[in-house]
This record gives structure tokens, sequence and C-alpha cells, in this order.
């Protein structure tokens, strides 16, 4: 298998369940991203994580938490969500952070329902 | 601030029909990238070209065109002689240059474009 894999692909979920989001990158990058895409708003940068530390949470709340164990592994755990939360969670990989603006190889998305 | 402008929400046009997807940008900085990507209805989105602000020539790949216009700024995307298969979303976006800003990339709303046959 080669690229980005998400699991699962879509998730109904009550708003005291606790689920996770798996991304899995098969291309030997260093930094993996999540996105939020939501019907009214623009894809939304979340977290980055440059070689297993993240570099930048742009202003998620607590109620998402994202782990990053190793290059190739990215999850974001939910739990206590909000129906406005419901969206479309893309991950993404690049081979390295900062530098020259490399493109970004993205997952299928996981299609999130919080009800 | 950075932002993109994608004006048109939903554009549909018969096969083999030319169409041309609006980005309009905002942003501060002289050294900047703008990108295209395709979300097909799978999801993903895959990547189709990147282009620094100092190089304004046109780049033609295909059936595909991009026409950045520093003046204006604006970097359009035009599709010739359409197929089904180029049915998806389209999204333009902005990244600043600077090596701590990375892979920041603002997005536009994107253009979600349908073509029937």
């Amino acid at each position: 298998e080669t690229g980005v894999t998400q699991t699962p692909r879509h998730l109904v979920m009550g708003m005291t369940n606790k689920k996770s989001l798996k991304c899995e990158q098969h291309l030997g990058h260093n930094a993996m991203y999540w996105y939020k895409q939501s019907a009214k708003k623009p894809l939304e940068l979340m977290f980055v994580y440059n070689f297993k530390e993240q570099t930048e949470n742009n202003s998620v709340p607590s109620r998402f938490s994202p782990e990053c164990p190793n290059s190739s592994h990215l999850f974001l755990h939910l739990h206590t969500l909000q129906p406005e939360d419901s969206a479309l969670y893309l991950c993404a990989s690049s081979p390295k952070f900062a530098g020259i603006n490399e493109k970004l190889f993205f997952g299928s998305g996981t299609q999130l329902s919080v009800l | 601030a950075q932002k993109v402008t994608q004006a048109q929400t939903e554009i549909s046009v018969v096969e083999k029909e030319d169409v041309t997807l609006d980005c309009v940008y905002e942003t501060r900085d002289t050294t900047y990238y703008l990108f295209w990507y395709k979300q097909p209805p799978s999801g993903e989105l895959v990547f189709l070209i990147r282009r620094n602000s100092f190089d304004e020539q046109n780049e033609i790949s295909g059936r595909y065109s991009w026409n950045f216009q520093k003046s204006t700024s604006s970097f359009n995307f035009t599709i010739t002689a359409s197929q089904v298969v180029d049915s998806a979303v389209y999204f333009c976006a902005l990244s600043e240059g600077r090596n701590n800003a990375g892979n920041m990339l603002t997005f536009g709303g994107g253009t979600r474009l349908m073509v029937k046959p």
C-alpha cells in the first residue's frame, strides 16, 4: 500500500463518546498535518507535526487531541465533541515542514458526524 | 493576513467545453507560493501545480493551463476540452515563502466543477 491512508472512512459518534482517527503514510515523509474541511468554511489547518514534534496548533479546541508516535503515524483523539465538529478530517504529509513549500500528499479523509 | 478567494462556488459545463476557474489572493509578503489542488469524489486532495511569486510565466500541462498575474493578484486555472473525469472540487492555496512558514497553506473555498456528458 502506498500514499496516505486514513481510517475509518466514516465515523458517527455521540457527543459523549471518545474516538480516534488514524493516519498512516508510506512515503517516508517527516511532516504530517491534520486539516478540517467543513461545509461552511475553507480547509483549515489544525495541527502540524515535524519529525514527531508538534510545530503548529492552530487554536484548536482541547476536545481534539493529536498524537504522533512516529513519523509514519498520526492520530486525532476526539472527546466530547459538538455537532459543529462534524466535518471531513483530512490528513496530509510532506517530506519536511519548513523549507521550500513542498506539495502536500493527502489521504481520503474521515467523514465525521457528531450527533 | 493571507486570504484566497475563489468566487465561483460551482460551475457546470458540457464535455469538451473550456472552463476557467478563478483565484484571487491577498498577501503582504513579496515571496509566496501558489498552489492548485483537485479533490475528486474519493476525497483526497491531489496536487496539480505550485508556482512561486517570482515566476510569472504561464504554464501548460496537457489540457491544463495556469495564468499567474501579479498585477491583479490572480492565479487562474483553465481546463481545455473538459472531460467528465475533470469533475471535482478545485482548491487554490497560498503559502508564505519564509522558511518558518513551511507548508502553512491558506486555502480558498473551492470551486465545484461538474462536467456533463
